[in-house]
Order: structure tokens, then C-alpha cells, then sequence
């Protein structure tokens, strides 16, 4: 079974574009959360969709958005990109509702310039 | 305000010996707690999950204590391999909320 995969793996960007990552949940997984992961800071939530609607969000500005698609596929978009975006950016599904473990892709470095 | 503490960011244990990773939390409404494994240019990887109805959980080599009261749940890792070797994370959410809250990892390095 495939896991979870994210593209792009890496990409660079300088202030003020805007970026937007891609996350394939596992087959079958209809729930995907987003994750930042910083030095400084380091795991936190982003935010969470299920069934194509977000279900929790984390304390990030309104910059940082997201989307589900009807096949669980889900991207986040961040726009007027900042130093301090720069981050490993980690997608994870679980199957459903509940609590649960989450299963993590391996991530997109974005490193803002 | 860290609802999630890992106060020791580095552990360094004998092969074969126990290792003993702590995770402290804050937030009194968080009921599951899980523990991840984390190599460099991976994502996290489950290793362990508890319900705040149970003080103890076993997997293996990896066994999962809670202690409500004083808001604090252990992994132990018994025997401990170099394999073991990464960053752990302990977790916590709440009330069903797939929002996981992350502690700042414990570097655990297990020397041969």
C-alpha cells in the first residue's frame, strides 16, 4: 500500500510569491492534516480536512490555506511568502473520523529567500 | 504557551539498556496521546498510541505510561538498538480532535 506522498520534495521561493504543496493521502484515507515543522518552533498544526471540508485549524494567518478534493487529495497554499515560512511542511492521513494515529509523508522543504 | 513539554532534548543509552523518553503536558482536556519516531528527511513514523483511560500501553520493545495526575506519560524502550537512534515526539490531542499538539522531540542516540 502506498503511503502518503507529497510534492514538490523541495522548492525555493522568495518573499512575497506564494506557493502551493500537494498531499496524496494513503488509498482509502479520507482525512488530511497539515503540519509545520521549524527549528524554533517545531511540529505544529496547520489545519485539517475531511470530506472536503476543513474540520480544525491551527494558529496560523489567514496567508495559509488549504483544500480537499473528492479523492482526498488536498494541497495548502501559502501566499505573500516570509523568511519565517521556511519550513518542512508535513501532510499526514489517517482513515477517518476518531482519534487515531496519523501517517506522515516525508514532507516539502520550502525555503524562502 | 507549550501545552506539550519534552524537557530533555537529548538522550544517550547503552545498547541493550532501557531508554526512558519523558513528555509532560498542560492541558488537562487532552485524552489521547501518541508517541512518533523521526529520521532525518522523514516524516514522523506511529510508534505507540494511549487513551487517557488506560496507564499503560505495550508494544514490543516499546511500552507507553500514563500518569494523569501528574500529567505525564513515559516511552520505555527495552531492549534499546542502534536502530533506535532518532528524534521522538510525543503527541497529545483532545476530545476526538484529529489536531495533534507536538512536544519539541527528544534526540535518543543509542550507542553499540
Amino acid at each position: 500500500k502506498a503511503g502518503v506522498t507529497q510534492t514538490p520534495r523541495y522548492l525555493i521561493k522568495t518573499r512575497g510569491q506564494q506557493v502551493t504543496l500537494s498531499c496524496s493521502p494513503i488509498s482509502g484515507h479520507r482525512s488530511v492534516s497539515w503540519y509545520q515543522q521549524t527549528p524554533g518552533q517545531g511540529l505544529q498544526f496547520l489545519f485539517e480536512y475531511f470530506s472536503e471540508t476543513q474540520r480544525n485549524k491551527g494558529n496560523f494567518p489567514g496567508r495559509f490555506s488549504g483544500r480537499q478534493f473528492s479523492n482526498s487529495r488536498s494541497e495548502m497554499n501559502v501566499s505573500t511568502l516570509e523568511l519565517g515560512d521556511s519550513a518542512l511542511y508535513l501532510c499526514a492521513s489517517t482513515p477517518g473520523q476518531g482519534t487515531g494515529e496519523l501517517f506522515f509523508g516525508e514532507g516539502s522543504r520550502l525555503t524562502v529567500l | 504557551d507549550q501545552q506539550v513539554k519534552q524537557n530533555s532534548p537529548s538522550l544517550s543509552v547503552q545498547e541493550g539498556r532501557i531508554s526512558i523518553l519523558n513528555c509532560d503536558y498542560t492541558n488537562s482536556m487532552f485524552d489521547y496521546f501518541l508517541w512518533y519516531k523521526k529520521y532525518p528527511a522523514e516524516g514522523p513514523t506511529f510508534l505507540i498510541s494511549i487513551s487517557s483511560i488506560k496507564d499503560k500501553n505495550e508494544d514490543g520493545r516499546f511500552t507507553v505510561f500514563l500518569n494523569k495526575s501528574a500529567k505525564h506519560l513515559s516511552l520505555h524502550i527495552v531492549p534499546s538498538q542502534p536502530g533506535d537512534s532518532a528524534v521522538y515526539f510525543c503527541a497529545a490531542s483532545a476530545m476526538g480532535r484529529r489536531a495533534l499538539t507536538f512536544g519539541s522531540g527528544t534526540r535518543l542516540q543509542v550507542q553499540p
